[in-house]
C-alpha cells in the first residue's frame, strides 16, 4: 500500500496566519490527492480534490498544490472555524490516508 | 438534501457479529461506489471497504475475510457485514460517497460507533 505521511503531526497559529501542511507519498500518486478537514465528534469533510481542486462550497481561503509525492495544503489566511484536524488521501491506488496534522489555536 | 445515515452499531464481545446499515438520501445511490472508513477514538482514518456500481467489493487484508460490504439499490441501503470482530476493530464507522468524477469521498454519514469488548 501507498504510505502517506504528513507534517508537521501538530501545529500551532493565531487567526490571520497562513498556513501550509505538507503530504508526501511513499511513491507517485499523479495528482490523485484529497484533503480533508475534521472537527471534533464530527465527520471529514472534503475540501480540496484532485490535488488542486477546491470542492463547491470551502471557502478560496484554502488552496492545494503538487503532483507526484509531494502536496501542500495552504490557508491564506486562518479564522476561528478552521482549527481542526486535517487528513490528506490517496485514491491512485489501494485508499490510504495520511496520520493527520492537528492545527491548534495559538 | 443529500445524506447518509449510518446505525447498528454497539457494544459486541470479541468474536462476535455485528451488521451497520447506511441508508441514503437525496441522490442517486445505485451511480456512486460507496465506501466504509473508520476511525479509532484518537487516532487517524482507515478505510475499511468499498463496493462499485456493479457490486465488485474490495477490502484492506486487515478486515479481508471478516468483512462484508454489500448494496440494496432499491432500499438505497448500504450494508456492512462484520465477523469475528476484535479489540482492534473498535472505532467509529463512517459510510461515504465516493464522487468517481472527484476521486474523493465528497459527501459522510455521521457515523456509529462500535466497541469491541468483553
Amino acid at each position: 500500500d501507498i504510505q502517506m505521511t504528513q507534517s508537521p503531526s501538530s501545529l500551532s497559529a493565531s487567526v490571520g496566519d497562513r498556513v501550509t501542511i505538507t503530504c508526501r507519498a511513499s511513491q507517485s500518486i499523479s495528482s490523485y490527492l484529497n484533503w480533508y478537514q475534521q472537527k471534533p465528534g464530527k465527520a471529514p469533510k472534503l475540501l480540496i480534490y484532485a490535488a488542486s481542486s477546491l470542492q463547491s462550497g470551502v471557502p478560496s481561503r484554502f488552496s492545494g498544490s503538487g503532483s507526484g509525492t509531494d502536496f501542500t495544503l495552504t490557508i491564506s489566511s486562518l479564522q476561528p472555524e478552521d482549527f481542526a484536524t486535517y487528513y490528506c488521501q490517496q485514491s491512485y491506488s489501494t485508499i490510504t490516508f495520511g496520520q493527520g496534522t492537528r492545527l491548534e489555536i495559538k | 438534501e443529500v445524506q447518509l445515515v449510518e446505525s447498528g452499531g454497539g457494544l459486541v464481545q470479541p468474536g462476535g457479529s455485528l451488521r451497520l446499515s447506511c441508508a441514503a438520501s437525496g441522490f442517486t445511490f445505485s451511480s456512486y461506489d460507496m465506501h466504509w472508513v473508520r476511525q479509532a477514538t484518537g487516532k487517524g482514518l482507515e478505510w475499511v471497504s468499498a463496493i462499485g456500481t456493479a457490486g465488485d467489493t474490495y477490502y484492506p487484508g486487515s478486515v479481508k475475510g471478516r468483512f462484508t460490504i454489500s448494496r440494496e439499490n432499491a432500499k438505497n441501503s448500504l450494508y456492512l457485514q462484520m465477523n469475528s470482530l476484535r479489540a482492534g476493530d473498535t472505532a467509529v464507522y463512517y459510510c461515504a460517497r465516493y464522487a468517481g468524477s472527484e476521486g474523493a469521498f465528497d459527501i459522510w454519514g455521521q457515523g456509529t460507533m462500535v466497541t469491541v469488548s468483553s
